[in-house]
Order: C-alpha cells, then sequence, then structure tokens
C-alpha cells in the first residue's frame, strides 16, 4: 500500500531563517506530487506540483521554492522566511495517469509557525 | 480558471439528524471530478466521497451522499444519522478530467465547520 510522510511535523522558526521541508511517498512510482498551504484553518492554496523529477511548476508567486531530487521526495524550501509564511503546509499525491484515480492522497502535514 | 463556492462557513447538527453542506461550481469544462473532503482536528485530509461528471448517478459512501446537479454547477454533501466523529472541516474540491500537468490539480472551496451537537 502507498503512504505518505511529512516531516516536520511542527516548526517554529525565526523571520528571515531558511527552511527545508520534506515530503516523501512509499508504494508507487512517478507520482504527481503537489504542495498546498493552508492559512488561518481555512481554503487550501496550491503552491507547487511536479509531474517529475526536476519538474517543478509553480502556481503562485511567493518567497517559497520546491524541488524533486528523487522520484518520491519532494522538498519545500525558502532562503528566508517571513512572517506571512506561517501556516499549515500538506503535501499530496496522485498516481501517474488513469482516470481511477482522481483523487488526492495527503500527508499529515507540517504546523509551520515563523515569529 | 475553475472556482469552488461554499457558502456556508459554518454549520451545526445534531446528532443522529441528517445535515448538508452546499458547493457550488464555476466551470467551462464538460468533463471533471468533485470531491468532498473532511479535515478533522488532526488536520489530516481525508477523502469523503467522489463524482465524476460524466455519471448522472449520485455518489453515496455508507451515510454520505451527494446531490450532484451538473446543469446547475452545484455539488451538496449529505450525511445521514451525523456522529460526533463527523465533526471536522469540509472542502469541496474540483480537477479537470483533462491529461495533464496543472489538470491535476484540485482546486478548493474555502470550507464548512460542521459541529455535531449531543
Amino acid at each position: 500500500s502507498q503512504t505518505i510522510h511529512q516531516w516536520p511535523a511542527t516548526l517554529v522558526q525565526p523571520v528571515g531563517s531558511p527552511l527545508s521541508l520534506e515530503c516523501t511517498v512509499e508504494g508507487t512510482s512517478n507520482p504527481n506530487l503537489y504542495w498546498y498551504r493552508q492559512a488561518a484553518g481555512r481554503g487550501l492554496q496550491l503552491l507547487f506540483y511536479s509531474v517529475g523529477i526536476g519538474q517543478i511548476s509553480s502556481e503562485v508567486p511567493q518567497n517559497l521554492s520546491a524541488s524533486r531530487p528523487q522520484d518520491r521526495q519532494f522538498i519545500l524550501s525558502s532562503k528566508k522566511l517571513l512572517l506571512s509564511d506561517s501556516g499549515f503546509y500538506l503535501c499530496a499525491w496522485t498516481p501517474f495517469g488513469g482516470r481511477e484515480w482522481a483523487e488526492q492522497f495527503f500527508g499529515p502535514g507540517t504546523r509551520l509557525t515563523v515569529l | 480558471a475553475q472556482t469552488v463556492t461554499q457558502s456556508q462557513p459554518e454549520m451545526s447538527v445534531q446528532e443522529a439528524e441528517t445535515v448538508t453542506l452546499s458547493c457550488t461550481y464555476d466551470t467551462s469544462e464538460s468533463d471533471y471530478y468533485l470531491f468532498w473532503y473532511k479535515q478533522p482536528p488532526s488536520r489530516q485530509m481525508i477523502l469523503v466521497i467522489r463524482q465524476e461528471a460524466y455519471k448522472q448517478q449520485n455518489a453515496t459512501e455508507n451515510r454520505f451522499s451527494v446531490n450532484f446537479q451538473k446543469a446547475a454547477k452545484s455539488f451538496s454533501l449529505k450525511i445521514s444519522d451525523s456522529q460526533l466523529g463527523d465533526a471536522a472541516m469540509y472542502f469541496c474540491a474540483y480537477r479537470s478530467a483533462i491529461s495533464g500537468g496543472s489538470n491535476y490539480k484540485l482546486t478548493f472551496g474555502k470550507g464548512t465547520l460542521l459541529t455535531v451537537n449531543p
């Protein structure tokens, strides 16, 4: 069966510090991967998605970047955090192709607080 | 671009009663998927139910069912025999059925917070 992991679960960082959040998927190959941010306990905003190694698409201009160094690894980074980067970050995946796999499967999330 | 609107920021229901959560969406596509996700206090996103737009039959999953009105672009979720464990934030989401790249992304509504009263 497939599982998705995110770490860390919780992070408190000062303004101006770097950030690295990691997401890994097990039990599948060539997944599509996604990073979402959820602010103030409300809706989810898509930040980045990836359809393959080294292929990153950004949905919203911002202080963050993403990388996919391996097939099942997706990393969210920042060189200098802003207060507005605080939120709950969710990683998600979908199997490659196929109508029968339309839904996304989400990781447990990372709660980031920037002080 | 597609949009998803959930007009009820909060709803409440008595345990064992039935509640309906509303969702409308806007799209120019004819083939797509719609979902309801549940986010309990743990904040783990859990798929509740999915609907393919090409299917006329409304999807059901145990106590959860949808009323899919394609012409009206409406996709409501009905929870029957509500239980305390149903208390959560519920999100409606849209996904294009067109293959490739950004079409696989989900567009979410802002959510409805459901409270279940004992």
